[in-house]
């Protein structure tokens, strides 16, 4: 179990459509990531939100865009995706008044196939 | 990102054998991570290392940080089948929040 829930946890979608996966945290955690893992591979970092502002985009696809609603949630909206793009899809959360500190709660993860 | 190398990216042992696993960076750290991903599970923070020559034990896991700052290490004591998974090292050497992963080393334990 984990205090990070993502929705949804499977994903299929054509390379035409248009969809979203969503990331919830009640921890009052006001760092928020998004990070992409291919199988037998580490996560590797798309986006940080800090204090809901977007502080870290490693330099990911237009095709990929992320929102931080408000302090609770954050979403990463897929358009136009390639079937390479097909991965688990994992959120964290930290509570970022610790500097660089602090550990990363991870969610469970959406796991995308694109067609 | 920090460049970190975790070799070998497997390992295979007995139930009962004791496994180390290190973790080398080129450059000087501020503090590393260490977190377990088991198999079609998702990543878990187990330790947080931050001082130099720092040694943190949870049960029969010890976690290491290098004199210098460079290295780490994690040293399973008798292992069992529940220590299968990926660990996988994360360093920061910036104050910021960015956190990026070596590259694993998966631990598959026969009983």
């Amino acid at each position: 179990d984990t205090e990070v829930t993502q929705t949804p946890k499977h994903l299929v979608m054509g390379m035409t459509n248009k969809k979203s996966l969503k990331c919830e945290q009640h921890m009052g955690h006001r760092a928020m990531y998004w990070y992409k893992q291919k199988a037998k591979k580490p996560p590797e970092l798309m986006f940080v939100y800090s204090y809901e502002k977007l502080s870290i985009n490693e330099s990911v696809p237009s095709r990929f865009s992320p929102e931080c609603p408000n302090s609770s949630l954050l979403n990463l909206h897929l358009h136009a995706l390639q079937p390479e793009d097909s991965a688990l899809y994992l959120c964290a959360s930290r509570h970022e008044g610790q500097g660089n500190t602090g550990e990363l709660f991870f969610g469970e993860g959406s796991r995308l196939t694109v067609l | 990102g920090q460049q970190v190398m975790q070799i070998p990216q497997y390992q295979h042992v007995q139930e009962g054998e004791d496994f180390t696993t290190y973790c080398n960076s080129s450059t000087t750290l501020s503090n590393i991570q260490w977190y377990k991903q088991r198999p079609g599970g998702h990543p878990v923070f187990l330790i947080q290392l931050v001082k130099s020559g720092e040694v943190k034990k949870q049960k029969r896991l010890t976690f290491q940080f290098g004199e210098a700052k460079k290295n780490s290490s994690l040293h399973i004591t008798a292992t069992q089948t529940t220590d299968v998974g990926t660990y996988f090292c994360a360093p920061r050497t910036g104050a910021n929040s960015k956190l990026t992963f070596g590259k694993g080393i998966t631990l598959s334990v026969r009983p």
